[in-house]
């Protein structure tokens, strides 16, 4: 089967544009994260959905940041007004289940957002 | 103290060498733990879960010693292809799994 889907694969944006990114997470999958990669650092937690509902958006770093998942599947994470600190790799993964011990995260390949 | 901590390397191992990877975690009631591998500008794969009893796939063992609060991974007779980054993922607090991940020891296996 297909596994995290995300688009576009790289996108380069000027200071101050704003940005959508698209995750399509494995069919069937509950739970649904965004992470922010930077250079040479591990995935940083941005926001979880369970279904549709945005259960935890404490790693979102500032109001800039918006995501949705209207319909429980797709999921969008918006970035307005970009800076060039918000340059990184923007990963979505997804899970079966909502809780379990021992649940591992499928990730998509990732948007590489270059802020210029 | 950060979350989660790795050594980030790099470590460079000659081919056939084995090799092992430790990764402290600050949260004595963290409930599940993992390896991720993650190859350059790839996304992060499912290496393996780390149980308390420990666990091993082929090449590859996972440890956890919860009284020290770390795990380790053990990788024996290495190839070239298990150059890579590995991520120490931790559950901090159960439930749903909004893990943390340390910054990633980057192994460079050489001929």
């Amino acid at each position: 089967g297909a596994g995290v889907s995300q688009s576009p694969r790289y996108k380069v944006a000027k200071r101050g544009q704003d940005v959508a990114l698209r995750c399509d997470p494995i069919s069937g999958h509950v739970s649904l994260f965004w992470y922010q990669q930077a250079l040479g650092q591990g995935p940083e937690f941005l926001t979880y959905f369970q279904n549709e509902a945005q259960l935890d958006k404490s790693g979102l770093p500032s109001d800039r940041f918006f995501a949705e998942r209207p319909e429980g599947s797709v999921s969008t994470l918006k970035i307005q007004r970009t800076q060039q600190e918000d340059s990184a790799v923007y990963l979505c993964a997804s899970s079966l289940e909502w809780a379990g011990d021992n649940q591992p995260q499928h990730f998509g390949d990732g948007t590489r957002l270059s802020i210029l | 103290r950060k979350e989660v901590e790795q050594d980030p390397g790099p470590f460079n191992v000659p081919e056939g060498a084995t090799v092992a990877f430790n990764c402290t975690y600050s949260n004595s009631a963290s409930q599940s733990f993992f390896w991720y591998r993650q190859d350059c500008r790839k996304e992060p794969k499912l290496l393996m879960s780390v149980y308390s009893s420990g666990n091993e796939d082929g090449r590859f063992t996972a440890q956890l010693n919860r009284a020290s609060q770390y795990i380790s991974l053990l990788i024996r007779d290495s190839k070239l292809s298990d150059s890579a980054t590995y991520l120490c993922v931790v559950n901090p607090s159960g439930g749903y799994q909004k893990v943390t991940f340390g910054i990633g020891t980057k192994l460079q296996v050489i001929p």
